[in-house]
């Protein structure tokens, strides 16, 4: 069964920094690109960030650009979210995702991990 | 950045109704077009995917259409369980966006 697991979140004060982790199972991780999404409270959905299967190409939205980085250890099956100067804007939930068996969509979606940047 | 625009934001039915939902994308997206629906507490799930594939386990209900820059989702005959928020995302191109979802309530 493919699974993909979310921690890290936590409350964290502006400026700070987190760490998510995704932890996949199920699946050959080695082979798929993963991205995040975020879904601030109430409100809607918005892509952070992409990683090739291989770790060679990594993409951002701009709202994050430059404070996020996205990493993954295929050795471990583990995507990682390295997210500074954190903003409160940025108090979300976290949903690491990814296209397995379909085209153009995310048929793969975490639990979710949560997210509050507030002092 | 391609932006979608969904309408209605929200509406109310009842069961047994048909639904039409409908998504814009600023420019051309060919087929490159997914909804999901998403119940309060749970991620996303994917309904349909380029533009018109019913995903797995998805009900016949449920159905998409077009392709370019306008899109439909359909619901047939609107059941119980379907009350709940719809968003559509287009991949043509990144960055990733979706639109600003559609809120199904019960009348």
């Amino acid at each position: 069964q493919v699974q993909l697991i979310e921690s890290g979140g936590g409350v964290v004060q502006p400026g700070g920094s987190l760490r998510l982790s995704c932890a996949a199972s199920g699946f050959t991780f080695s082979s798929y690109g993963i991205h995040w999404v975020r879904q601030a409270p109430g409100r809607g959905l918005e892509w952070v960030a992409f990683i090739r299967y291989d770790g060679q190409k990594k993409d951002y939205a701009d709202s994050v650009r430059g404070r996020f980085t996205i990493s993954r250890d295929n050795s471990q099956n583990t995507l990682y979210l390295q997210m500074n100067s954190l903003r409160v804007e940025d108090t979300a939930v976290y949903y690491c995702v990814m296209r397995e068996v379909v085209d153009y969509a995310f048929d793969i979606w975490g639990q979710g991990t949560m997210v509050t940047v507030s002092s | 950045a391609i932006q979608l625009t969904q309408s209605p934001s929200s509406l109310s039915a009842s069961i047994g109704d048909r639904v039409t939902i409908t998504c814009r994308a600023s420019q051309g997206i060919a087929s490159a077009l997914a909804w999901y629906q998403q119940i309060p507490g749970r991620p996303p799930k994917v309904l349909i995917y380029a533009a018109s594939s019913l995903g797995s386990g998805v009900p016949t209900r449920f159905s998409g259409s077009g392709s370019g820059t306008d899109f439909t989702l359909s619901i047939s005959s609107l059941q119980p369980e379907d009350f709940a928020t719809y968003f559509c995302q287009q991949f043509n191109s990144y960055p990733i966006t979706f639109g600003g979802g559609t809120k199904i309530e019960i009348k």
